[in-house]
């Protein structure tokens, strides 16, 4: 398995400039998420989804977009970037959204620059 | 509000000796999970340990414990007998049950430094 795989690793985007961050899990994850981690923030929930079909918003969920048409794919969509968008971006997903003992399993991260 | 929070922007410990990372969290759901996880400066995220809300025993997995104190809303993470390895960023999360939709929430971290 190859886990959570997340791409690309680094991008560099203009301001208003529009992008798509890939997210794919191949462990049959009902629940998928995406964060933002900024330094002395920790992370922060973007959106998440509860399955195909069904999304919803996060903590910080303004500019991003997302959609989950298969249970594999989650891609995180950034509508018109901005400087505030400069982030470490990561991809999670677990076995189950019901229950609260569902371990996260991370991507690997995808570090995003906006100038 | 703050549901997560960790005090401890950065710590320091001697190799071998042990160390205890604070959180402390706030929810009125009574159901509910806790979560430590170690970001090394590689940028992965890995999985430590597990406390449930419900469980009556401290989570322990190998040189982790999870010093659960329901009362208080404490879910602090003890490294025994720390290891060069263990300097990373350490983040505290909670999932809550129906009440927060089941979305995790995260601390903003503590960095431990591990001095030979």
């Amino acid at each position: 398995n190859a886990g959570v795989t997340q791409t690309p690793k680094f991008q560099v985007l203009k301001t208003g400039q529009s992008m798509t961050l890939q997210c794919a899990q191949d462990m049959n994850h009902e629940y998928m998420s995406w964060y933002r981690q900024d330094p002395g923030m920790g992370l922060r929930l973007i959106h998440y989804s509860v399955g195909a079909g069904i999304t919803d918003q996060g903590e910080v969920p303004n500019g991003y977009n997302v959609s989950r048409s298969t249970t594999e794919d989650f891609p995180l969509r950034l509508l018109s970037a901005a400087p505030s968008q400069t982030s470490v971006y990561f991809c999670a997903s677990s076995y189950q959204w019901t229950g609260v003992y569902n371990e996260q399993f991370f991507g690997p991260g995808t570090r995003l620059t906006v100038l | 509000a703050q549901k997560i929070t960790q005090t401890q922007p950065g710590m320091f410990v001697q190799e071998k000796e042990a160390v205890t990372l604070d959180c402390t969290y706030d929810t009125s759901d009574p159901s509910y999970g806790l979560f430590w996880y170690k970001q090394p400066s590689s940028g992965e995220m890995i999985f430590l340990i597990y406390q449930g809300s419900y469980d009556q025993q401290n989570a322990t997995e190998g040189r982790y414990s999870l010093n659960f104190q329901k009362a208080r809303k404490s879910a602090n993470l003890v490294i025994s007998a720390s290891q060069l390895g263990d300097s990373a960023m350490y983040f505290c999360a909670m999932r809550e049950g129906s009440t927060g939709g089941f979305k995790t929430i995260f601390g903003a971290g503590t960095r431990l430094f591990v001095k030979a």
